[in-house]
């Protein structure tokens, strides 16, 4: 079975640009996550979906950061403008359903650098 | 919000000797999970322990339970250079219109040869 798949890997920008990261998830599974992860903490979760729904978006700073799950499957997470302290890992995860006794499946993250 | 801490933050020991890592929490949980991050693999599930269950086992792992102290072990038995990463409890919690996973900062776990 294929994992999550992220793109890109690794990326550097300068603050004040702007920056878009994809996310596909396992097949079939109907809740995807994306986490900010800063260096020597845990993962933070930013926004939840429920297929195409948004479901948590608590955490997620609207004012810079947007996302969209289009047809219920892949995802992409934007920031713009990016500020110094958004340097972080980014990881998305999905599961088969939701909550908290769902088993959640992490991509490799893409590590973002803001100079 | 942070709902569990791991204590210790950073742990090094003999390969083969016994790794205990504690996870606190704050508010009532249905269920705690356990997550192991490393350079190779990233983030990757371990064990789920529900509230009405005290102890649980998977292969040289072992995790505990207390919900009456809010507190939660993962004990790695005989441990392997390979077992070097950081571990993450994570507890459930309720957001904006649904259950989330919450997580903690983490114990940097390393196995000496």
């Amino acid at each position: 079975e294929a994992g999550v798949a992220q793109s890109p890997r690794y990326k550097i920008i300068e603050k004040r640009q702007s920056v878009a990261f994809w996310c596909n998830p396992i097949s079939g599974h109907a809740t995807l996550y994306w986490y900010q992860q800063i260096l020597g903490q845990g993962p933070k979760l930013l926004i939840q979906f429920q297929n195409n729904g948004v479901v948590d978006d608590s955490q997620l700073p609207k004012d810079r950061f947007s996302a969209e799950r289009l047809k219920g499957v892949d995802s992409t997470l934007k920031i713009q403008p990016a500020k110094l302290e958004d340097s972080a890992v980014y990881l998305c995860a999905s599961s088969l359903d939701a909550g908290g006794f769902a088993e959640q499946y992490f991509g490799p993250g893409t590590r973002l650098t803001v100079t | 919000s942070q709902q569990g801490e791991e204590d210790p933050q950073a742990l090094s020991i003999q390969e083969g000797e016994n790794a205990t890592m504690n996870c606190s929490y704050k508010t009532s949980i249905n269920n705690l999970q356990w997550y192991r991050q490393n350079s190779g693999r990233g983030l990757v599930h371990l064990i789920l322990i529900r509230s009405n269950e005290r102890e649980k086992h998977s292969g040289r792992l072992r995790v505990t339970l207390d919900t009456s102290k809010k507190s939660s072990s993962l004990l790695i038995t005989a441990s392997r250079a390979a077992d070097t990463a950081s571990y993450f409890c994570a507890t459930d919690a309720w957001g904006q219109g649904a259950q989330k996973l919450v997580f903690g900062q983490g114990t940097r776990l390393t196995i000496n040869p």
